[in-house]
């Protein structure tokens, strides 16, 4: 039963263009969502999060929206270099659960060509 | 800032062996969580400590176990080692939020 998804297994972006990565849910009780970023042979990094209250979230080149009704969020990365080449996971963590369990989905791997 | 660390960072056991992976948590932070993650997918919740409690566990046998120390450190204890269990290990450090920051990792292979 794989409660977060990410359908796209990987991404190619030329430089300087916008990448979307997309995920999504199936559990309601998600209340609080978090992307994170892998690079070979490292932990997962924290980008950014998002909490069921908003529907955006910005940081810099990245930016997270979630439509609640859907069941989806995406990040985008805008503009997107070369060093954004890596894994990307999106994280759900449910009601209640503040500092609890994450689930994360498959992951996404992103290519930015120069 | 130190960061969370993890060690080893290679282990190689054989099947039925018995492993112990370490884990150092972020300064201030209280709360730490395991983490599975094999090949291709994403990571998969173990169990999470707070205050040397287990605070939570993901869908893992019990030859899984843990330990919290009062320095806030864990150990992650794995017995009667199986193929499956080959793996990379995370541990994450947290303090009492969801953005939980993650150490490099233990690349378990049994074998």
């Amino acid at each position: 039963d794989q409660q977060v998804k990410q359908n796209s297994p990987s991404l190619s972006v030329q430089e300087g263009r916008i990448s979307i990565l997309n995920c999504d849910y199936t559990n309601s009780m998600f209340d609080y969502f978090l992307w994170y970023k892998k690079y070979p042979a490292e932990g997962p990094t924290f980008l950014i999060s998002i909490s069921s209250i908003k529907d955006k979230n910005e940081d810099g080149r990245f930016t997270v929206f979630l439509n609640k009704s859907a069941k989806h969020l995406s990040l985008h990365i805008v503009p997107s270099q070369p060093g954004d080449s890596a894994v990307y996971f999106c994280a759900a963590s449910a009601v209640g659960n503040q500092g609890g369990k994450l689930i994360f989905g498959q992951g996404t791997e992103l290519s930015v060509k120069p | 800032e130190t960061g969370v660390t993890q060690s080893p960072t290679h282990l190689i056991k054989t099947r039925g062996q018995q492993v112990t992976l370490r884990c150092s948590s972020q300064s201030g932070h209280n709360t730490v969580s395991w983490y599975q993650q094999a090949l291709g997918q994403g990571p998969q919740f173990i169990f999470q400590y707070y205050r040397e409690e287990e605070n939570g566990r993901g869908n893992f046998p019990p030859r899984f176990s843990g330990l919290q120390f009062p320095n806030y450190s864990s150990e992650l204890n794995v017995n009667a080692l199986e193929l499956d269990d080959s793996a990379l290990y995370l541990c994450a450090s947290s303090l009492g939020t969801a953005e939980q920051y993650f150490g490099p990792g233990t690349r378990l292979t049994v074998t």
